[in-house]
């Protein structure tokens, strides 16, 4: 299985306050993803990393902030909470995006906001 | 613009049929995955197929990039083989990892 923990795996926080998820690898993985699932609408993707200090904007991503210090690491804040960022929150990793990479996934983290 | 899309979005099985799930993808993604998430939701790898025929087992997974689909086969399913199955590729540009919607699949004993 490849090296990646996600943590917290379970949270519940108030409205207003902020929350930081954090997605830890081993592989030495240059691309790390954020994702949030919720029923009926897949994956779907938050903000990505290409690289240490390389950040981009996913589909989903108002509301949400990240940052990567450090290869192994790539944290996702919710600088505000709100009731409708409650989820269950994906890491991903991959090598590269070129030919013969694959991504593979943390555990997850499920986020309720009250 | 970059669309992965699934079907059938449900599927219910009586154990031991056979099923096909398809993946369509536009021509500005690549290097097609497909992935099962159990009910305990851990997403796990099931093929990394940018093309061609794979196979594991009673599952296998054919490609054909040139028209952009790909094709999950479940072969005599069983009650664990339940769950939603998704397809993914990468954005040939700046590297976002795109999703379909999933088909959840149902296998009755």
């Amino acid at each position: 299985d490849a090296g990646i923990t996600q943590s917290p795996r379970h949270k519940v926080t108030e409205t207003g306050t902020p929350v930081t998820l954090r997605c830890h690898q081993t592989e030495n993985h240059r691309y790390m993803y954020w994702y949030r699932q919720d029923p009926g609408h897949g994956l779907r993707l938050i903000h990505y990393s290409y690289g240490v200090k390389d950040t981009d904007k996913g589909e989903v991503s108002d509301g949400y902030s990240v940052s990567r210090s450090k290869t192994e690491d790539f944290l996702l804040t919710l600088e505000s909470a709100t009731s409708s960022q409650t989820s269950v929150y994906f890491c991903a990793i991959s090598e590269s995006i070129g030919r013969n990479t694959e991504a593979f996934f943390g555990q997850g983290t499920r986020l309720t906001v009250v | 613009g970059i669309q992965v899309e699934q079907s059938p979005p449900d599927l219910i099985l009586q154990e031991g049929a056979n099923s096909t799930l398809r993946c369509n993808f536009s021509d500005s993604v690549n290097n097609l995955q497909w992935f099962h998430q159990n009910p305990w939701g851990q997403l796990i790898n099931l093929f990394y197929i940018p093309s061609g025929t794979k196979q594991n087992g009673r599952l296998s997974a054919t490609t054909v990039a040139t028209e952009r689909y790909s094709l999950l086969y479940i072969s005599s399913s069983q009650t664990t083989d339940s769950g939603v199955y998704f397809c993914a590729a990468f954005y040939n540009q700046g590297g976002k990892l795109i999703f379909g919607q999933g088909t959840e699949l149902s296998v009755k004993p």
